[in-house]
């Protein structure tokens, strides 16, 4: 069992709903960050948070908009998504904040996004 | 910007086989991730190698870190089915005095499939 919670599994959203993503952590790890992956692909960095705060935000469309309510949480709120954002989301933490992005990370097993 | 070039993309062997999974670089990185992401599940770190020349050995697998930091590389003996799934090698960026600063560099991955 991973140690990083996301919910929901699966999630299927027309081009005008609103919804939000949701990643729970509770190993004490003071980084958090969002990857977009596509099928058979890497994953892409999106936002990272340190200590609570955001720190690198990948040039996102501000479609996605992500919240970090304290050190355990991290939420991804979407709105007006494109058909082509249609991917699975990641969430990871790792236990290093400060500048130090690229330690080993502890990844959930993501959110199976659909934009309809 | 660094870059991390992966090979092969795409491999397909029978059980029992060997295989090699290299990962290279201009770039110099302070240290190297492994992960392996099976199908509906988020990446699981395998190993991490930090010194140039480095070897570690995870059961079947062997990992190794070039001298110069600059390319690494994953042997896994006599491979089985639950071997199958995406490898990924992971960079970090190496500052002044070898230290770590930045974000992850994902190679491209390589699709393992291993046949019964």
């Amino acid at each position: 069992d991973t140690e990083v919670t996301q919910t929901p599994k699966h999630l299927v959203m027309g081009m005008t709903n609103k919804k939000s993503l949701k990643c729970e952590q509770h190993m004490g790890h003071r980084a958090m960050y969002w990857y977009k992956q596509k099928a058979k692909k890497p994953p892409e960095l999106m936002f990272v948070y340190s200590y609570e705060k955001l720190s690198i935000n990948e040039s996102v469309p501000s479609r996605f908009s992500p919240e970090c309510p304290n050190s355990s949480l991290l939420n991804l709120h979407l709105h007006a998504l494109q058909p082509e954002d249609s991917a699975l989301y990641l969430c990871a933490s790792s236990p290093q904040g400060g500048h130090l992005y690229n330690s080993p990370l502890h990844f959930g097993n993501g959110t199976r996004l659909t934009v309809t | 910007t660094q870059l991390l070039e992966q090979s092969p993309q795409f491999l397909s062997i029978q059980e029992g086989e060997n295989l090699t999974v290299y990962c290279n670089s201009s770039s110099v990185f302070s240290s190297l991730q492994w992960y392996r992401q099976e199908p509906g599940e988020g990446p699981v770190l395998l190993v991490t190698v930090v010194t140039g020349g480095e070897v570690k050995k995870l059961k079947r697998l062997t990992f190794q870190f070039g001298d110069a930091r600059k390319d690494s590389s994953l042997h896994i003996t006599a491979a089985q089915p639950g071997d199958t799934g995406l490898y990924l090698c992971a960079g970090a960026a190496s500052g002044a005095g070898g230290t770590s600063y930045g974000k992850l560099t994902f190679g491209q991955g390589t699709i393992l499939t291993v046949h019964p």
